[in-house]
């Protein structure tokens, strides 16, 4: 059984280029959220994902934007790249909006914007 | 959402008992309290999750006090494979979790 897969596992990208990342979620799961983790830092939650609609969002500008697609599946599209924007992207899928369980992470995309 | 304060770094030697201490003081009442692990470069991983009193699995033990107003993590018998940062977060599932400094443990031979 796949987890959380994410790609691509690494990209380099400059300033004000637009770059996709893609998650698929663990199997059974129909929730995908976002996460952006800085050097040295935390994840900080960009947005999360259900029912093919964002249900949550942080505190990011509106240069993140994402999909989610009818096999569960999420885009994460960030547009006019900033060198601020270099991270590590986190993708956790889950099931639903119970209010226990766990959920499961991918191993991350590391954008590096030059 | 409620804040988590946690210490910053711990150190421990291989095979001690290590217990870290999360305070949540504005915890609401329809949240509960998570623990993650994350290695260098990878995705974090649960570990346990509570609401009150104790919770044990294989790989630790969750503390919680009447008040919720805290939580300790305590990881038994640690080994050098348990040197990673560890999260504790406060929220409702799926409801944005949100992710503190983290605790950054080293475990020495």
């Amino acid at each position: 059984d796949a987890g959380v897969t994410q790609s691509p596992t690494h990209l380099i990208k400059t300033r004000g280029q637009q770059v996709t990342l893609r998650c698929s979620p663990k199997s059974g799961h129909d929730t995908v959220s976002w996460y952006q983790q800085a050097l040295g830092q935390g994840p900080q939650f960009i947005f999360q994902y259900y029912e093919e609609e964002e249900r949550q969002r942080g505190n990011f500008p509106d240069r993140f934007s994402g999909h989610q697609f009818p096999n569960y599946s999420s885009e994460l599209n960030v547009n006019a790249l900033l060198l601020g924007d270099s991270a590590l992207y986190l993708c956790a899928s889950s099931f639903g909006t119970a209010n226990t369980g766990e959920l499961f992470f991918g191993e991350g995309s590391r954008l590096t914007v030059l | 959402l409620a804040k988590t304060t946690q210490p910053i770094s711990m150190d421990s030697y291989e095979g001690q008992e290590v217990n870290i201490t999360c305070s949540h003081n504005n915890i609401a009442t329809n949240d509960y309290i998570t623990w993650y692990q994350q290695f260098p470069s990878q995705g974090p991983r649960f570990i346990i999750q509570g609401y009150k009193t104790k919770v044990t699995n294989e790989v630790a033990s969750l503390f919680i006090p009447a008040d919720r107003k805290s939580s300790t993590l305590s990881l038994p018998r640690v080994s050098l494979s348990d040197t990673a940062v560890y999260y504790c977060l406060v929220g409702e599932y799926g409801n944005k979790l949100v992710f503190g400094a983290g605790t950054i443990l080293r475990v020495k031979s």
